[in-house]
């Protein structure tokens, strides 16, 4: 069965720091995507990282994924409060459809 | 607005009730996703479809839990007989067909069993 896991699963952290999100996951995969949820809210599409190397970049926000290592990795640069949220990875299990979620980073950034 | 919209937006209701929640996915997406999040967890697949066609359903998914997507548009999730386990967001997914696609969520259904 596919699992996800990320961590850390809680960041606290200063404006302007940079950290890194790590997204590991299980089995084959060639898909994988990261999304991000403010409290109470779904989920918002942030990447969509399709090939082994794929590297998306969006402001602050840098994701690749590497296959052969099954590792994703969410970077943060310069981080900024509006950046406060949780943060997951999730992998479409080859073969099937099905997205399977990591276990989510929160992720807070403190003025 | 032309995104994933589901109904209602929260439902309270008392254990042993039924319930049902719908979901209409965006215009000419043919695959339709519900998942289950607890409040601190990521979401959980409950089953999906493609167009009127149910795939797969996840085996942690109960008899009390029922899907279906009758025209392959909209679709609605029954839980039976409500236990207060069932309490949590109902998030309802949809995107095109196709290896390279994405799922773009709703807003949820945030059911509390009392």
């Amino acid at each position: 069965e596919l699992k996800v896991e990320q961590n850390p699963l809680f960041l606290s952290m200063q404006e302007g720091k940079n950290y890194t999100i790590y997204c590991n996951y299980s089995t084959t995969s060639d898909r994988l995507y990261w999304y991000r949820q403010d409290p109470g809210k779904s989920l918002e599409s942030l990447f969509v990282l399709l090939s082994n190397g794929a590297v998306k970049q969006e402001g602050r926000l840098m994701a690749s994924l590497d296959t052969k290592a099954r590792l994703s990795t969410l970077h943060i640069t310069a981080a900024v409060h509006d950046l406060s949220a949780t943060y997951f990875c999730a992998v479409v299990w080859a073969g099937t459809y099905k997205y399977i979620f990591g276990t989510g980073t929160r992720l807070k950034v403190l003025a | 607005d032309t995104g994933v919209s589901q109904d209602p937006r929260h439902k309270i209701t008392k254990r042993g009730q039924n319930v049902t929640f719908r979901c209409d996915p965006i215009s000419e997406h043919n695959r339709l996703y519900w998942y289950r999040q607890t409040l601190g967890q990521g979401p959980e697949f409950l089953t999906y479809f493609q167009n009127e066609a149910q795939l797969e359903k996840s085996r942690l998914l109960s008899d009390r839990f029922s899907a279906e997507r009758p025209k392959g548009s909209f679709s609605t999730l029954e839980i039976q007989r409500t236990e207060q386990g069932d309490s949590a967001m109902y998030l309802c997914a949809s995107s095109l067909w196709g290896p390279n696609t994405e799922a773009f969520f709703g807003q949820g259904t945030r059911l509390t069993v009392v």
